[in-house]
């Protein structure tokens, strides 16, 4: 199993659709958990953070789910701009490594 | 402005070649990161160094090999004993060492193999 998963997708979703993606990951005792997005064949940059409490910015709210071990992106009232590849990462097992899942793809149709 | 510079943004590697890729940061930052990321891939850990002088393997450090004698620059070299180079190479980097500080990439290398 592998220590981060994401369906690749594509979502292919309507302009001021709501779409949500999630990532599942096997070490239960993982306490860092972040979003980042990348666009096509650019560097990843960060999106969110996510936190056991939950957090929200702007449009997109990230949630964290430790019972189920999975964390989820929620986008609302989705952008043009918003199409890219959004990559789950937490920490591994070995806690001074993160862990990049392979991205979900998002396009985001007129 | 502060950021990470990686150079140069595409390389070509002949049969049996050694290559450089260089990255350097104005961030202050202590550790260093090299990363691979394959088509359709998730970024893959090749070293990291979590301060100057020292660097530990990552996941797939076999043909490959770094050093960091500044705190600004951690070159990495893809060896010929690396068979199948072809990938886009990011370096990142973070205030300190620890999976809870955020990581911020360059721009990236693409490497090809002519």
């Amino acid at each position: 199993r592998k220590e981060v998963e994401q369906d690749p997708g594509p979502f292919n979703v309507p302009e001021g659709a709501t779409v949500a993606f999630n990532c599942t990951y096997s070490n239960s005792a993982s306490q860092s958990f972040f979003w980042y997005r990348q666009d096509c064949r650019k560097e990843p940059k960060l999106l969110m953070s996510v936190y056991s409490s939950g957090n929200e910015d702007g449009r997109f709210t990230a949630q964290l789910n430790r019972a189920s071990q999975y964390i989820s992106l929620l986008i609302r009232d989705s952008k043009l701009s918003d199409s890219a590849t959004y990559l789950c990462v937490v920490n591994g097992r070995n806690t001074g490594k993160l862990i990049f899942g392979q991205g979900t793809t998002l396009q985001v149709k007129p | 402005d502060g950021g990470i510079t990686q150079s140069p943004k595409y390389l070509f590697r002949k049969e049996g070649q050694n290559v450089t890729l260089s990255c350097e940061q104005n961030l202050n930052h202590d550790a260093m990161y090299w990363y691979r990321q394959d088509p359709g891939q998730g970024l893959r850990l090749i070293y990291y160094s979590q301060i100057v002088n020292d660097f530990q393997k990552g996941d797939i450090a076999e043909g490959y090999s770094v050093s960091r004698e500044k705190k600004e620059s951690f070159p990495l070299t893809v060896t010929s004993a690396q068979k199948n180079p072809t990938a886009f190479y990011l370096c990142a980097s973070s205030i300190r060492p620890g999976t809870k500080n955020i990581q911020y990439f360059g721009a990236g290398t693409r490497l090809s193999v002519l």
